[in-house]
């Protein structure tokens, strides 16, 4: 199986920030990777699929890059709406995994 | 609009069985490829398995804790998805969420078609509470 690792596993930041979390794949995986963002009690959201591409109706502020192995989810401007759970996943292969999680909070 | 229903989630025994629903509309639902997600109570999520379209052969994948107790199934003709759960443990204690997704085809140096399926919607969840 495909281990992805995030990194951090908490990030405190500020509303205006720039903030960046990784994910790193324990194999390559292209770029067939996608970004989740989950609040609580509520069901995950795709923000961002093949690595970069933005989910329709998903703010421009999110942005996705990376191939291979290592990948990048960035907001360049935190909004208070944004802190939450992020997750990444590898769909590469079966079975898909996801990353630990992120949880972004208010520094 | 596109929407997904789950429901089924009791309070269970271990070493019962359960089947979960999911109820699907706004979209083409015999042409999805549709999965099953977990999240255990205050953990991260866990993929549990997907089946394809019948017109993409209808077969399944499942992760490994699950595989040979769980079994994704789908009836096309009432737009409904289901995971029977058998031999339940209290490790599959979480809310069960309904997804379906997007699919991009790539062909190999053989020829040979491959897909790439991500998953773009979700239910609200179902809660699967397995406990003596």
């Amino acid at each position: 199986d495909i281990q992805m690792t995030q990194s951090p596993s908490t990030l405190s930041a500020s509303v205006g920030d720039r903030v960046s979390i990784t994910c790193r794949a324990s194999q390559s995986i292209s770029s067939w990777l996608a970004w989740y963002q989950q609040k609580p009690g509520e069901a995950p959201e795709l923000l961002i699929y093949k690595a970069s591409s933005l989910e329709s109706g998903v703010p421009s502020r999110f942005s996705g890059s990376g191939s291979g192995t290592e990948f990048t989810l960035t907001i360049s401007s935190l909004q208070p709406d944004d802190f939450a759970t992020y997750y990444c996943q590898q769909y590469n292969s079966y079975p898909y995994t996801f990353g630990q999680g992120t949880k972004l909070e208010t520094k | 609009e596109v929407q997904l229903v789950e429901s089924g989630g009791v309070l269970i025994k271990p070493g019962g069985s359960l089947r979960l629903s999911c109820a699907a509309s706004g979209f083409t639902f015999s042409n999805a490829w549709m999965s099953w997600v977990r999240q255990a109570p205050g953990k991260g999520l866990e993929w549990v398995g997907r089946i394809k379209s019948e017109t993409d052969g209808g077969t399944t994948d499942y992760a490994a804790p699950v595989n040979g107790r769980f079994t994704v199934s789908r009836d096309d003709s009432k737009n409904t998805l289901y995971l029977q759960m058998n031999s339940l443990k209290t490790e599959d204690t979480a809310v069960y969420y309904c997804t379906t997704g997007q699919r991009t085809m790539v062909r190999g140096i053989l020829g040979l078609k491959h897909y790439y399926y991500y998953m773009d919607v979700w239910g609200k969840g179902t809660t699967v509470t397995v406990s003596s």
